[in-house]
């Protein structure tokens, strides 16, 4: 596609439920970025692949965050066993190759009762 | 610890005016400093700065690097309405991102 596309756009969850939050990066795009942004503060880095590879998970804040890129296209982010904190803005971005300059998908806002 | 701070945190200003955004960081293993623009939903990419002292410009904006003293300076002349946004600062070793400066422009 033309840009980087997130679904679902909204999602609001009950604590305790599972989400999973998908990611279509740019064709042809070899790394792809996951971010959590609280309001009011910048993105936070979560997790980095390249193709498949997840080369870096080092922002996931626990074991409850899983992602994935089986085929080296489309990435999801599962969130298991939601808690508040976990409501925020997710953001993907997908780079033609290496770290920048990163094209961002408009993400999806999480809400956790 | 890696920090990117942003200042200021916001700013509001009147079409016309100039106006310049702070960033300075500590970071372990440097490799570049982006400048992005955060309007209601996906940053946009403005600037990718590498090395000291050599502008960047695209059309109203400009952005430099001073490697020595760690800091970025994004400016904006003649700003718009348009202009308003939040401006985000990040630093590419491990992709940490500042807290934005939010830019509000009035008519």
């Amino acid at each position: 596609g033309a840009g980087v596309s997130q679904s679902p756009r909204y999602k609001v969850a009950k604590r305790g439920q599972d989400v999973a939050l998908r990611c279509d990066p740019i064709s042809g795009h070899v790394s792809l970025f996951w971010y959590q942004q609280a309001l009011g503060q910048g993105p936070e880095f979560l997790t980095y692949f390249q193709n498949e590879a997840q080369l870096d998970k080092s922002g996931l804040p626990s074991d409850r965050f899983f992602a994935e890129r089986p085929e080296g296209s489309v990435s999801t982010l599962k969130i298991q066993r939601t808690q508040q904190e976990d409501s925020a803005v997710y953001l993907c971005a997908s780079s033609r190759t290496g770290h920048q300059p990163q094209h961002f998908g408009d993400g999806t806002r999480l809400s956790i009762l | 610890e890696d920090k990117v701070v942003q200042s200021p945190l916001s700013l509001v200003v009147h079409e016309g005016d100039t106006v310049t955004l702070n960033c300075s960081y500590e970071v372990t293993n440097f490799r570049s400093l982006l400048w992005y623009k955060q309007e209601k939903k996906a940053p946009t990419f403005l600037f990718m700065l590498t090395s000291s002292g050599i502008e960047k410009k695209s059309g109203r904006l400009s952005s430099i690097l001073d490697k020595k003293e760690l800091f970025s300076i994004l400016n904006i002349t003649a700003t718009q309405t348009g202009d308003s946004a939040v401006y985000l600062c990040a630093v590419d070793n491990d992709m940490r991102f500042g807290a934005g400066t939010r830019l509000t422009v009035k008519p």
